[in-house]
């Protein structure tokens, strides 16, 4: 099967730079995703790795390496809004073509 | 505005009852998903569909049954058979493997 472990909680205060880790084991890795999510919202997608290496989006980069089965998502310039849970996700093993999540990480963002 | 809607937001039921949660989606996506959230919790997989008339068991799939008999509408039964129905219930779709677009979900109580 499929198993993701993240942090289950991250502090840092405004404008900080923040890195929440995410490692998985999986068969037939296709990629790895992250979402975000607010107190009693929906998760919205952030980024998408399928390669190595580093893929930025504004404020937010993700980084993946595929030999160790590990990625992260990196926060620039920590804003109070950034303050939500955070998912890893890989799809499936071939032939399932659904996501599967990790436990998520709770970041809050300190003034 | 394209998205998925989920409704009602919020459902309660009383035990021995089924339960049906709705999902309509106009984005013109083939997959559809449901996934079940306990507070503090990761996502996990019930189920999922490719296409019209087609879908597959998740993880969680017992006390559950689904239905796709329209591209757009990916309806979600609770039966009484699920013991523990209490939870965040979370639709989505997509078109590629690599983003999921989620709905705002449905809260789910027993009473």
């Amino acid at each position: 099967g499929q198993s993701l472990e993240q942090p289950s909680e991250v502090t840092a205060v405004e404008g900080a730079i923040v890195q929440i880790n995410c490692t998985y084991q999986t068969s037939g890795f296709y990629g790895l995703s992250w979402y975000q999510q607010h107190d009693g919202g929906a998760p919205t997608f952030l980024s998408y790795n399928a390669l190595d290496g580093l893929e930025e989006t504004g404020r937010f980069s993700s980084f993946l390496s595929r030999s160790d089965s590990y990625g992260y998502l990196l926060l620039q310039e920590l804003q109070m809004k950034d303050s939500a849970s955070y998912f890893c996700a890989v799809r499936d093993q071939t032939g399932r073509r659904a996501l599967t999540f990790g436990s998520g990480t709770r970041l809050q963002v300190q003034p | 505005d394209g998205g998925i809607t989920q409704s009602p937001k919020y459902l309660f039921r009383k035990e021995g009852q089924n339960v049906t949660l709705s999902c309509e989606q106009n984005l013109n996506h083939d997959a559809m998903y449901w996934y079940r959230q306990d507070p503090g919790q990761g996502l996990r997989l019930i189920y999922y569909s490719q296409i019209v008339n087609d879908f597959q068991k998740g993880d969680i799939a017992e006390g559950y049954s689904v239905s796709r008999e329209k591209k757009e509408s990916f309806p979600l039964t609770v039966t009484s058979a699920q013991k523990n129905p209490t939870a965040f219930y979370l639709c989505a779709s997509s078109a590629t493997d690599t983003e999921a677009f989620f709905g705002q979900g449905t809260r789910l109580t027993v009473v």
